[in-house]
């Protein structure tokens, strides 16, 4: 079982809101990865880090922004969330080789 | 450019037959290549990986894959279909190139169905 958290599991909010989504790892890895997934679909990467301070937008574009201020913390924040964000949110970490997922946040904007 | 590709949406089986889930990549250096599953409501769970040497890599839950080179495929495998098999598989490659080196590429999925 990997070690990375994801809060919340589920969120529904209303349009115009502020959201933050948390991500946090144990593992000690220097690169994070979020992904946007609608059900039973494909992954766009959204945004990535190398590090502590490096973050870097991933193939999707996206509203949404990243920080990384603490190399076991990547949260993901919505300025002002719309309805065309509901989707699940997934982030992942990875060492040399292969990547480790969290459970995911099902976000739902009303 | 790197990619990935799933070409079935879905592959039905029978419990106890064998199954096979496609997958064939393109990536500019050596690949890295490796399969997840993901349940409902769930994250991506590691399966198993292709980094060098033998072609034929065991994995989890009696799961194994082929690395073909020559035909740039690396199909997921297992002898004996479970009904708790039924998920959605993905298959990635880590790309080759050292400047992209911690970029993954994911297929856009297969689903699984094994029937009783």
């Amino acid at each position: 079982e990997a070690d990375i958290y994801q809060t919340p599991r589920y969120l529904v909010i209303g349009t115009g809101k502020k959201i933050t989504l948390e991500c946090s790892q144990t593992m000690g890895h220097d690169k994070m990865y979020w992904y946007q997934q609608d059900p039973g679909m494909e992954l766009h990467l959204i945004h990535y880090s190398y590090g502590v301070n490096s973050t870097e937008k991933g193939d999707l574009s996206s509203e949404s922004t990243v920080s990384r201020i603490r190399t076991e913390h990547f949260p993901l924040t919505l300025e002002s969330a719309r309805p065309s964000h509901t989707s699940q949110y997934l982030c992942a970490s990875s060492d040399f080789y292969e990547q480790y997922f969290g459970p995911g946040t099902r976000l739902t904007v009303t | 450019a790197q990619s990935v590709a799933q070409p079935e949406d879905q592959v039905n089986v029978a419990e106890g037959n064998p199954l096979t889930v496609k997958c064939t990549y393109s990536v500019s250096g050596n690949p890295y290549l490796f399969w997840y599953v993901q349940y409902p409501n769930r994250g991506l769970q590691f399966l198993l990986k292709y980094i060098t040497g033998d072609n034929l890599v065991k994995g989890s839950y009696g799961f194994e894959a082929e690395f073909n080179k020559s035909q740039t495929s690396f199909h997921l495998k297992k002898p004996s279909a479970l009904v708790s098999d039924s998920a959605l598989y993905f298959c990635a490659v880590r790309d080759g190139e050292v400047v992209n080196f911690n970029k993954f590429y994911f297929g856009s999925g297969t689903k699984l169905n094994v029937k009783p």
